[in-house]
């Protein structure tokens, strides 16, 4: 199994809807990343978590680390075609950034 | 402009044949890494290197070279590809320290026939 798991692996939802994806992990979770990936392509950098209870958020984007920094959610508000791709969190669990280790992604797809 | 580059962009290549992917970043980055991503695995991580001469082993580093002997260049190397290998490619650099956004390249999608 992986060691961070994303929930859902895919959502498929109307414009104008919220959503939420989760990143779980049976670990601490130092310097929690989120990226969003358009298919094929490079990752971009959305936001980075590091205390237990932070939260974020850019535009339409909200992202929380829980307070035993075992979960991180990613929040999309009344979503847009724009904001289709693959999502990905990313953390270092074991407590250096020497090895960043990655959640299996989430695609979403939004309907116009 | 601040940026992770990879070269090729796509490859297709044969069993056996030796190959290398670059990467350079711009940034004075002393920390670089390599991953592959494939579907419903995500990324992985192959090698890294915290600074010139310095590397260790990712994940998945079977098949893999690297070398980093300048600050800014990190190639791949795959001296004797394998259909295994076919996969996304992914070059990243940061600057040391738990907290530091890693910078991604835009990716090489090599196929091994």
């Amino acid at each position: 199994s992986q060691e961070l798991e994303q929930s859902p692996q895919s959502l498929i939802v109307q414009e104008g809807k919220n959503l939420t994806i989760n990143c779980t992990s049976s670990k601490t979770l130092y310097g929690l990343y989120w990226y969003k990936q358009k298919y094929g392509e490079g990752l971009i950098f959305l936001m980075m978590l590091q205390k237990g209870g932070e939260e974020k958020s850019h535009e339409k984007i909200t992202a929380k680390l829980d307070e035993k920094k075992q979960q991180s959610s990613l929040h999309i508000t009344a979503s847009q075609p724009s904001h289709a791709g693959i999502y990905l969190c990313g953390a270092a669990l074991r407590g250096s950034a020497r090895q960043l280790t990655f959640g299996s992604g989430t695609q979403l797809t939004v309907l116009p | 402009e601040a940026q992770v580059t990879q070269n090729p962009r796509y490859l297709i290549t044969v069993t056996g044949k030796k190959l290398t992917v670059t990467c350079s970043q711009n940034m004075n980055h002393e920390y670089m890494s390599w991953y592959r991503q494939d579907p419903g695995l995500g990324l992985r991580q192959i090698y890294y290197s915290m600074n010139v001469e310095v590397t260790d082993k990712g994940d998945v580093p079977e098949g893999y070279k690297v070398s980093r002997k300048e600050k800014r260049n990190f190639p791949l190397i795959l001296e004797s590809p394998s259909p295994n290998q076919t996969s996304l490619y992914f070059c990243a650099s940061s600057l040391i320290g738990l907290y530091n956004e890693q910078f991604f390249g835009p990716g090489t999608r090599l196929t091994v026939l």
